[in-house]
């Protein structure tokens, strides 16, 4: 099974602020990757797609990079609406996989 | 307007057995591949399960932890997904999500997912 390893799990930012969220993978998983943002009580919502594509609608702001093992979200300039909990997910193999989260929380 | 309305939470108990509906509309149920992705409280999320279009004989995958136990299938003449969960155990207690399959690159993403419907298993 593929394992997803998120880090930081928690991160304090400032609005204003450029965010890394970066999500590694136990094996290669080519561009299989997906971005998932939760808001508390909320479904998740697509962000990212393919490590790189942005979701219809999505804020330009948000963008991934990354291929095989090693993956990034960036956020270039964190907006209130911003803060909310982020995962990572594979989609190259079953069973499926998530990271473990990273929560972002105003400073 | 892409829309997933899940149904059918509740409590039960230990060994029991529940059927998850999730209602879809607003575009061709039957064009997508459908997965339910669960969340326990407080945790992160868990891929369940995917089922198949028609084309592909609706075939089925799922995580270990579910294996033998659930069992998902669906309705496009009802344009509606189902999760029989039987067995039930205490750690199957989450918020389970319905979500839609886009397919890009030969593999299948999540872009739209229900409001989520809670089971808790509990005596």
């Amino acid at each position: 099974d593929i394992q997803l390893t998120q880090s930081p799990s928690f991160l304090s930012a400032s609005v204003g602020d450029r965010v890394t969220i970066t999500c590694r993978a136990s094996q290669g998983i080519n561009s299989y990757l997906a971005w998932y943002q939760q808001t508390p009580g909320k479904a998740p919502r697509l962000l990212i797609y393919a490590a790189s594509t942005l979701q219809s609608g999505v804020p330009s702001r948000f963008s991934g990079s990354g291929s095989a093992t090693e993956f990034t979200l960036t956020i270039s300039s964190l907006q209130p609406e911003d803060f909310a909990t982020y995962y990572c997910q594979q989609v190259k193999g079953y069973p499926l996989s998530f990271g473990g989260g990273t929560k972002v929380e105003i400073k | 307007e892409v829309q997933l309305v899940e149904s059918g939470g509740g409590l039960v108990q230990p060994g029991g057995s529940l059927r998850f509906s999730c209602a879809a509309s607003g575009f061709t149920f039957s064009d997508h591949y459908m997965d339910w992705v669960r969340q326990a409280p407080g945790k992160g999320l868990e891929w369940v399960g995917r089922i198949r279009k028609k084309v592909n004989g609706y075939t089925t995958e799922y995580a270990a932890s579910v294996k033998g136990r659930f069992t998902i299938s669906r309705d496009d003449s009802q344009n509606s997904l189902y999760l029989q969960m039987d067995s039930l155990k205490t750690e199957d207690t989450a918020v389970y999500y319905c979500a839609r399959m886009i397919h890009y690159g030969g593999v299948f993403y999540s872009d739209s997912w229900g409001q989520g419907t809670l089971l808790t298993v509990s005596s």
